[in-house]
């Protein structure tokens, strides 16, 4: 079955330290990858996607994340964090149906 | 382009009362999804439809949920009745539909907060 795991539930970096938000995904086909990010009473708004290509995509907000298909993941990172980035992310992968299958999210918090 | 609606933002109810809530996608998107998202966790799908055709419901409670895209366009999702652990925020998105993948983005709405009593 089809899963996504964000190992860590809550991080906390410096305002201008660089960020990395692990994602692990389980899919026996070619994965289609997304990263979410939902700021607090706001829905969801994507940051960048992978199809297919280049491994290294480029999103929003100065987001980039790098498919690794020998390790399964799919990691979001940002050179440097700015306060308005504290919010909640969610990687997800997509099924064959058009299913979205979340991991449980990562909160990110920022220190001043 | 407007973003996809949905209302109301909150709701309060008590247990074993019902409840609606309405989503109206991005003008011409033919795929709707209805997702719940219980706090500390990440969304998860309820129904998706298809135009007016449900495609997957297969997580949904069909108990006491029901949702209906009538006319292709608009949806509501109802709970009826509502029990303690229906408490979540109910996002609804949509996405063009179709083969090309740029069908497979999804645009979410700012969701409703149901708090059940």
């Amino acid at each position: 079955a089809q899963s996504v795991t964000q190992p860590d539930i809550h991080i906390t970096v410096s305002e201008g330290a660089s960020l990395e938000l692990r994602c692990n995904y389980s899919y026996g086909a070619t994965p289609y990858l997304f990263w979410y990010v939902q700021s607090p009473g706001q829905g969801l708004q994507l940051l960048l996607k992978y199809f297919s290509g280049d491994t290294l995509v480029q999103g929003i907000k100065g987001f980039e994340a790098e498919f690794k298909r020998s390790q399964s993941s799919f990691n979001l990172r940002k050179p440097s964090v700015h306060w308005s980035d504290a919010a909640e992310y969610f990687c997800a992968v997509r099924n064959q149906g058009g299913k979205l299958i979340f991991g449980q999210g990562t909160e990110l918090s920022v220190k001043p | 382009e407007a973003g996809v609606a949905q209302s109301p933002r909150y709701k309060i109810i008590e247990k074993r009362q019902s409840v609606a809530f309405w989503c109206n996608p991005i003008s011409g998107h033919a795929t709707l999804y209805w997702y719940q998202q219980i706090l500390g966790q990440g969304p998860k799908l309820l129904i998706q439809f298809q135009n007016n055709g449900v495609v997957d419901d297969s997580q949904l409670p069909k108990d006491r949920f029901s949702a209906e895209r009538l006319k292709g366009v608009d949806s509501t999702l109802k709970i009826q009745p509502a029990k303690l652990e229906d408490s979540a925020v109910y996002l609804c998105a949509s996405s063009i539909g179709g083969l090309a993948a740029s069908s497979y983005e999804q645009y979410f709405g700012p969701g409703t907060r149901l708090t059940v009593t």
